[in-house]
């Protein structure tokens, strides 16, 4: 079965430089879920998208932005990156909002010097 | 927002013991989702419960939503089950965003 593809795996990043996370649910599935876990942390929301809007935002920095397409794919910009946002970046995706259960990608390591 | 508290923080099991999970949360919900994060990050999807009882193999759970709990059962454990479990809930009909637990590490000893 297909799942979420996220690119790249993984990232190496230095300081002040900017990063872009791509996300591509899983077919059919209109919305699209990021979530930010820090080392040793559980996974916290930052933003999700339904039918190429934006649905709802948690603690996502003002640095952060991010995007549905026409195709339903996603892509998290980062800029101005910090120390701190070293983490594992998920996409999830469901079939609706409504129908509940969230599939994850494989998540994207980014590592910042 | 919702509140998920996970129990035990830590358990070490011996590869063959059976243990329970558990998993309070703080108002009703639509959505709660049992995963595995293996060693390399990767989270597993072990069952979507927002009510009721499932079972996947030597891994079963359930959820009473009226008592806000639910229960991820692992049974005969494998050196494989090692890593770190997480429960996740959804709230309200605007709500679909997961709040997720601090999670339960398994280590299973062979």
């Amino acid at each position: 079965a297909a799942g979420v593809i996220q690119s790249p795996r993984h990232l190496i990043k230095e300081k002040r430089e900017t990063a872009t996370l791509k996300c591509y649910p899983i077919p059919r599935h209109d919305t699209v879920y990021w979530y930010q876990q820090g080392p040793g942390q559980d996974p916290q929301f930052l933003i999700s998208f339904y039918e190429k809007m934006q649905s709802d935002k948690g603690s996502i920095p003002d640095r952060f932005s991010a995007q549905q397409f026409s195709d339903y794919h996603s892509e998290l910009n980062m800029s101005s990156l910090e120390l701190g946002d070293s983490a594992l970046y998920f996409c999830a995706s469901s079939i609706t909002p409504r129908v509940g259960e969230q599939f994850f990608g494989p998540g994207t390591r980014l590592t910042v010097l | 927002g919702i509140q998920v508290e996970q129990s035990p923080p830590d358990l070490i099991l011996q590869e063959g013991a059976n243990s329970t999970l558990r998993c309070n949360f703080s108002d009703s919900v639509n959505n709660l989702q049992w995963f595995h994060q293996n060693p390399w990050g990767q989270l597993i999807n072990l069952f979507y419960i927002p009510s009721g009882t499932k079972q996947n193999g030597r891994l079963s759970a359930t959820t009473v939503a009226t008592e806000r709990y639910s229960l991820l059962y692992i049974s005969s454990s494998q050196t494989t089950d090692s890593g770190v479990y997480f429960c996740a809930v959804g709230g309200s009909s605007n709500d679909y965003k997961l709040s997720f637990g601090a999670g339960t590490t398994v280590t299973v000893r062979a």
